[in-house]
């Protein structure tokens, strides 16, 4: 069964620091994995996915995330936060079989960015 | 932004009462998913479906069930309304159904049972 751990459940960065969120997965065959992002009350939206073209994925928004076979992780990073960037963010595996792709969530974290 | 709608988007119901939320999409997606979200789990997957009449249960389908009559139209229905049942659901959408294939979030459905 695949799983997902992130870590840190509320992360505060101030504007213009570094943003990192940490993923972790598990996965007995090969992963997608995705980081989505959720503003207050809404959807979510997608970010980023890796699909096994390249290792380092770039996404919307300034925000990019290294796909590490060796340490199972898939963490996502933006250089420069801005105030913008508050919302909850959550990464995902994706669990491929004949009747559709199912993600598996991880728990979400909570980006707050202080002025 | 892909056309998904759900509806309602808030419901106060009572222990014991039946539900039924609604996704409609306009994207003709073969796909359609729906997840509870609860703080600190993240989404987790209820029901899904990979055709019309074809659905399959996820890993919390416990008190729910599901239909699709319709491409467009995926119900879930919770037969009995229980405090554990509140929530905030979500329907998705996805094209192919591969590994790598987006899924596109509705706006959700806040459930509350009293």
């Amino acid at each position: 069964a695949q799983s997902v751990t992130q870590l840190g459940s509320h992360v505060s960065v101030s504007e213009g620091a570094l943003v990192l969120l940490r993923c972790n997965y598990s996965s007995s065959v090969p992963p997608y994995l995705f980081w989505y992002v959720q503003y207050p009350n809404q959807g979510l939206q997608l970010l980023l996915k890796y699909t096994s073209a390249a290792t380092l994925v770039k996404g919307i928004n300034g925000f990019e995330a290294e796909f590490k076979k060796s340490e199972t992780s898939f963490h996502l990073t933006k250089p420069s936060a801005h105030m913008s960037d508050a919302a909850e963010y959550f990464c995902a595996v994706s669990v491929y079989k004949a009747a559709g792709n199912k993600l598996t969530f991880g728990g979400g974290t909570r980006v707050l960015v202080k002025p | 932004d892909a056309g998904i709608t759900q509806s309602p988007r808030h419901k106060v119901t009572e222990t014991g009462t039946p539900v039924t939320l609604r996704c409609h999409q306009t994207e003709n997606h073969r796909y359609m998913y729906w997840y509870r979200q609860d703080p600190g789990h993240g989404l987790r997957l209820i029901h899904y479906s990979y055709g019309v009449k074809d659905t399959d249960k996820g890993e919390v389908s416990d008190g729910y069930s599901v239909s699709r009559s319709k491409t467009e139209d995926f119900l879930l229905t919770l037969e009995s309304a229980t405090s554990s049942q509140t929530s905030v659901y979500f329907c998705a959408i996805s094209a192919t159904g591969t590994g790598n294939d987006e899924q596109y979030f509705g706006p959700g459905t806040r459930l509350t049972v009293t």
